[in-house]
């Protein structure tokens, strides 16, 4: 079974250009999260879909963060404009839906992206 | 506010002793626990995982051990060898909505295994 995959591995921006990223979970997993790591701290949730909804975006830093997931499948997390503090390794998790008890969140190896 | 805290930013063991690293909470929402190892350039990979409702839960090598009372997890590597060697995040979930599991990671700690 293949694991949760995204694209770019690696990006680099200048200032104030956009940038998508990807992220394909597991097949067949509800649950996509995205988290950020940023200059080797821990690693923040950003938000969480359930399918094509948006279940928690809490972790959203501000509105040049716009993430989706049209269908229910992949994801894309777009940032516009981009600035020097985005710069980091963006994470994308899934899991299965959990009818009961809890499960795990498994990680794609992420995206790094550098804002020059 | 840091809700989970790894104090430990590095650990070296020799190998095949036991490794142990610990992980502190605040929260006392947080119901579930897990561990993940993370190596250069990929993504955590999920190790272990603990309910609030047990004090312990084995697989393999590894066994991680949770205090409720004092907010405390650990995670034992039994015989620990060169290939334990990465980053280990501690990382915790509270209940929410069916589904919803936002994780909140500790800081990381980096295992050396020394042959």
């Amino acid at each position: 079974e293949a694991g949760v995959t995204q694209f770019p591995s690696h990006s680099v921006i200048e200032k104030g250009q956009t940038v998508t990223l990807r992220c394909d979970p597991i097949s067949g997993h509800d649950n996509l999260y995205w988290y950020r790591r940023v200059m080797g701290k821990e690693i923040k949730f950003l938000l969480h879909f359930v399918k094509e909804s948006k279940q928690d975006e809490s972790g959203m830093p501000n509105n040049r963060f716009l993430a989706e997931r049209t269908g229910g499948t992949y994801s894309t997390l777009k940032v516009q404009p981009a600035e020097l503090e985005d710069s980091g390794v963006y994470f994308c998790a899934s899991s299965p839906r959990a009818d009961r008890g809890r499960i795990a969140q498994y990680f794609g190896p992420g995206t790094r992206l550098t804002v020059l | 506010d840091q809700q989970v805290k790894q104090n430990s930013p590095s650990l070296s063991v020799q190998e095949g002793r036991i490794s142990i690293l610990n992980c502190d909470y605040t929260n006392s929402m947080f119901d579930y626990f897990l561990w993940y190892k993370k190596y250069p350039a990929e993504g955590p990979t999920f190790l272990i995982s603990i309910s609030s409702i047990k004090d312990k839960n084995e697989d393999g090598r590894f066994t991680v051990f949770l205090n409720k009372s004092a907010k405390h997890l650990s995670l034992h590597i039994v015989p620990s060898q060169p290939g334990d060697s990465a980053v280990y995040f501690c990382a915790a979930s509270a209940v929410e909505t069916q589904g919803a599991q936002k994780l909140v990671f500790g800081q990381g700690t980096r295992l050396t295994i020394n042959p």
